[in-house]
């Protein structure tokens, strides 16, 4: 079975400031997805980035940026010049190829930008 | 486009009692998924259907059910329903042919006296 563990419940950090969002997972799968959801107050998840474990090159999206360690099975979230609409719970997902659509969620990190 | 809509937004039962709960996917979206969020247990798979079809269900009790119609909507029904059903339950809908980005909607929050 798969598991995901983010071991960061909550996190501040000050506007404009860079923040890393640490994330492990476990699987014995070869070919999988890796995600990074967001959720703020509204509740609303938005997709802000995703992996394919096929892939070598880090996922970026503008100011999101991932470091994706397959052999680690380590997939941490680089938020660059964070900004106050940061402000929400973060989710790392793992999702097996084939499964679908079955993700497998992490616990979430509160990340809270101060300004 | 209309994003995925979820009815009712908000419920209050009690014990004993069942509910349904409805989504509505982006049209053109053929699968959707149900999850529940409850700061408990956080983020679980409930089931995925695609095109009437349940493809995948998660670990939980039969007392959680789905359908999902021909024009691709789906409702979810918990019977006897227990103080531990009270959770967020969010759906997510998607093209569901190959990988593509699933959205979610806005979730319903059941909250069972």
């Amino acid at each position: 079975a798969q598991t995901v563990t983010q071991s960061q419940p909550e996190m501040s950090v000050q506007e404009a400031e860079t923040v890393t969002l640490s994330c492990t997972y476990d699987t014995s799968e070869n070919n999988y997805y890796l995600f990074w959801y967001k959720q703020p107050p509204s509740r609303q998840m938005i997709l802000v980035i995703r992996q394919e474990a096929y892939k070598q090159q880090n996922a970026t999206e503008n100011r999101f940026s991932v470091n994706f360690q397959k052999a680690a099975k380590s997939f941490s979230l680089k938020i660059s010049d964070s900004q106050l609409g940061d402000t929400a719970m973060y989710f790392c997902a793992f999702m097996k190829h084939g499964s679908n659509y079955q993700l497998i969620w992490g616990a979430g990190t509160k990340l809270i930008i101060k300004p | 486009k209309a994003g995925v809509t979820q009815t009712p937004r908000y419920l209050i039962k009690t014990r004993g009692q069942q509910v349904t709960l409805s989504c509505s996917p982006i049209s053109g979206h053929r699968s959707v998924s149900w999850y529940q969020q409850t700061p408990g247990q956080g983020l679980q798979f409930l089931f995925e259907y695609f095109s009437e079809t349940q493809r995948n269900k998660g670990n939980f009790p039969g007392r959680f059910s789905g359908r999902q119609f021909s024009n691709s909507r789906s409702e979810m029904n918990v019977s006897t329903l227990e103080l531990g059903d009270s959770a967020l339950y969010l759906c997510a809908s998607t093209t569901g042919d190959a990988y593509n980005e699933q959205f979610f909607g806005p979730g319903t929050r059941l909250t069972v006296l």
